[in-house]
């Protein structure tokens, strides 16, 4: 059985620019979260999505932004990217909201 | 704020020796607490996870304890290996919301041949 797969696993861009991030959950599990991870800061919780429904949202700024799409992929999406945003960015699926959470290897992003 | 906090940031062990690593909650309201690993690279693979309702449990060389009344739990590694050198993490949750976890800072366990 595939893993939680996340696209691009590294990515550069500046200040100012905007970027989208995807993850492709494990077949058959429907809920789906993404979370930030950086050195200072740790894992922090951005977003958990069910059935194409957010649930939750983390302590981010509007700029920070997400969907899930029918097929139960999702993506997010960050606008006006600040340094401060360089970090690595994981996504999580299970089977349901009360489900054990699988993690991808995450989506590198580095804002210069 | 910090609803979990962990100790401590970086450990070392010998080989064979036990690992501790503890963390402390805030939110009563948390039920459920895993602990997940993460090796350079990779993303957080879940290792053992419990409930409020027991306080002790164990999958093979990993034990979680937990004291409810304290707010406390750690987990143990008994017969630390080499291969064990990872960044160990606890979490909490509440009930039915497991996509939002509270993660601790982490701690970072090296393990000496």
């Amino acid at each position: 059985k595939a893993g939680v797969t996340q696209t691009p696993r590294y990515l550069i861009k500046t200040r100012g620019q905007q970027v989208t991030l995807s993850c492709s959950p494990i077949s058959g599990h429907r809920s789906v979260s993404w979370y930030q991870q950086t050195p200072g800061q740790g894992l922090q919780f951005l977003f958990e999505y069910f059935s194409e429904t957010q649930r939750n949202k983390g302590n981010f700024p509007g700029r920070f932004s997400g969907r899930q799409f029918s097929n139960s992929r999702s993506e997010m999406n960050v606008s006006t990217l600040e340094l401060g945003d360089s970090a690595l960015y994981l996504c999580a699926s299970s089977p349901t909201p009360s489900g054990e959470l699988f993690f991808g290897e995450g989506s590198r992003l580095t804002v210069l | 704020q910090q609803q979990v906090k962990q100790s401590p940031q970086s450990l070392i062990v010998q080989k064979g020796g036990i690992s501790i690593i503890n963390c402390a909650y805030e939110n009563t309201a948390f039920d459920y607490f895993p602990w997940y690993q993460q090796f350079p690279g990779k993303g957080p693979a879940l290792l053992i996870a419990i409930r409020p309702d027991v306080s002790e449990k164990k999958e093979g060389r990993f034990t979680i304890s937990f004291n409810k009344s304290a707010k406390q739990f750690s987990l143990h590694i008994m017969d630390s290996q080499p291969g064990d050198s990872a960044t160990y993490f606890c979490a909490a949750s509440m009930e039915g919301s497991q996509g939002n976890l509270i993660f601790g800072k982490g701690t970072k366990l090296s393990v000496k041949p």
